[in-house]
């Protein structure tokens, strides 16, 4: 069973920023949390993980709690591209540690 | 950066016959890999894992004489749907995470969109 929880649906107005929360407060001290998001009919996508601090790329942020218990991911200018099925979970991290997908935040733009 | 492709994308077949689909790893090895299901409207489920050179592992509930897996080298892995019924029709989707450039990012394929008829 996946050990985060994430709100079914989200709306976000074209050009804010869209904050999307994940609770994972089964997390273990070795377990990563990691976001990827998948676009209709294509293969999930890499977004960004972290693992106690918070980090940013090019696409996103991802600001962990303290406690580790539950994380947010920010897309700072959201544009319709940006209209997806986002997955949080958590996992090791080692090569071939498996990923076991929850059902995910369907984050719908609004133009 | 690492890139996993599938083929076919799409594949239309009747029911009873066997369809296989192939998951590569173009820029890098992979001496494992990873199948997941995903039904409409639905998450990913994971089937099993594919392990070069060793049998694959499958997840609970997954019928491994249907849906069989081959890891024969380090750059391709084939799911091959057995005597294929209508309830088989999905998204097949692949995951491999890369070799030495591993810096926690998995990679997926573009989906396997199998329908039986």
């Amino acid at each position: 069973d996946a050990k985060t929880t994430q709100p079914t649906s989200m709306d976000c107005a074209e050009g804010r920023a869209a904050n999307l929360p994940c609770n994972h407060s089964t997390i273990s001290g070795n377990e990563y949390v990691y976001w990827y998001r998948q676009i209709h009919s294509q293969g999930p996508q890499y977004i960004i993980h972290g693992l106690k601090n918070n980090e940013t790329n090019e696409m996103a942020s991802l600001i962990i709690t303290e406690d580790r218990k539950s994380s947010t991911l920010i897309l700072p200018h959201a544009t319709l591209r940006d209209t997806a099925v986002y997955y949080c979970f958590v996992r090791v991290g080692n090569r071939d540690d498996k990923i076991i997908f929850g059902k995910g935040t369907r984050l719908h733009i609004l133009p | 950066g690492a890139v996993v492709s599938q083929h076919p994308s799409w594949v239309i077949c009747k029911s009873g016959t066997s369809v296989k689909i192939e998951c590569r790893s173009l820029d890098f090895q992979a001496t494992t890999m990873f199948w997941y299901r995903q039904f409409p409207k639905q998450s990913l489920m994971l089937m099993a894992t594919s392990n070069e050179g060793s049998k694959a592992t499958y997840e609970q509930g997954v019928e491994k004489d249907k849906f069989l897996i081959n890891h024969a080298s380090l750059t391709l892995s084939t799911l091959t749907v057995t005597s294929a019924h209508p309830e088989d029709s999905s998204f097949y989707i692949c995951s491999a995470p890369p070799g030495t450039s591993y810096t926690g990012e998995l990679f997926f394929g573009e989906g396997s969109r199998l329908t039986v008829l």
